[in-house]
């Protein structure tokens, strides 16, 4: 099993429309969570932290389940703008510090 | 300004030849990493460092090395026991205890020729 694992995609959406996507995480003493957008052929770029009590900004929701081990991520009111690959990202940190990637979910607008 | 450069952004090499990519910060983080990506994947840890002269392998570190004498530089050899090299290089910063984002350079694309 990988360590984190996203939806597949790519998803294709109408402008407006509400998107969500999950990753799962394998390992429980995971400790802090993120979610990455990343545009073709550029490196990726903070779109939000994960926190327990879930947080908000704008129109992108981010929620942490720790006891199912996933987090995800919703768009409201899709814009063309949204078009891009969204990246899960695990710190293990700790002893160990690894900082894991998910394969990544492409999303079309 | 803070930031973390990788140099150069585009590099060609040719078979059997080892090749450096480059990169520095001035953040002043503890931890750098390095990954790969390949088109239409996601990406792959090959090494990271949480302090200078220590690194851990990645998922991918067969056929690359790396070190880190310094905090601010953590240089990446692509070697000749590297089978299928071509892809985009990413590296990353970011404080050690986990609670803050990771911040990218914005990547080396080698190319074997």
């Amino acid at each position: 099993r990988k360590e984190v694992e996203q939806d597949p995609g790519p998803f294709n959406v109408p402008e407006g429309a509400t998107v969500a996507f999950n990753c799962t995480y394998s390992n429980s003493a995971s400790q802090s969570f993120f979610w990455y957008r990343q545009d073709c052929r550029k490196e990726p770029k903070l779109l939000m932290s994960v926190y327990s009590s879930g947080n908000e900004d704008g129109r992108f929701t981010a929620q942490l389940n720790r006891a199912s081990q996933y987090i995800s991520l919703l768009i409201r009111d899709s814009k063309l703008s949204d078009s891009a690959t969204y990246l899960c990202v695990v710190n293990m940190a700790g002893n160990t510090g690894k900082l894991i990637f998910g394969q990544g979910t492409t999303l079309q607008v | 300004d803070g930031g973390i450069t990788q140099s150069p952004k585009y590099l060609f090499r040719k078979e059997g030849q080892n090749v450096t990519l480059s990169c520095e910060q001035n953040l002043n983080h503890d931890a750098m990493y390095w990954y790969r990506q390949d088109p239409g994947q996601g990406l792959r840890l090959i090494y990271y460092s949480q302090i200078v002269n220590d690194f851990q392998k990645g998922d991918i570190a067969e056929g690359y090395s790396v070190s880190r004498e310094k905090k601010e530089s953590f240089p990446l050899t692509v070697t000749s026991a590297q089978k299928n090299p071509t892809a985009f290089y990413l590296c990353a910063s970011m404080e050690t205890g986990g609670r803050t984002e990771a911040f990218f350079g914005q990547g080396t694309r080698l190319t074997v020729v």
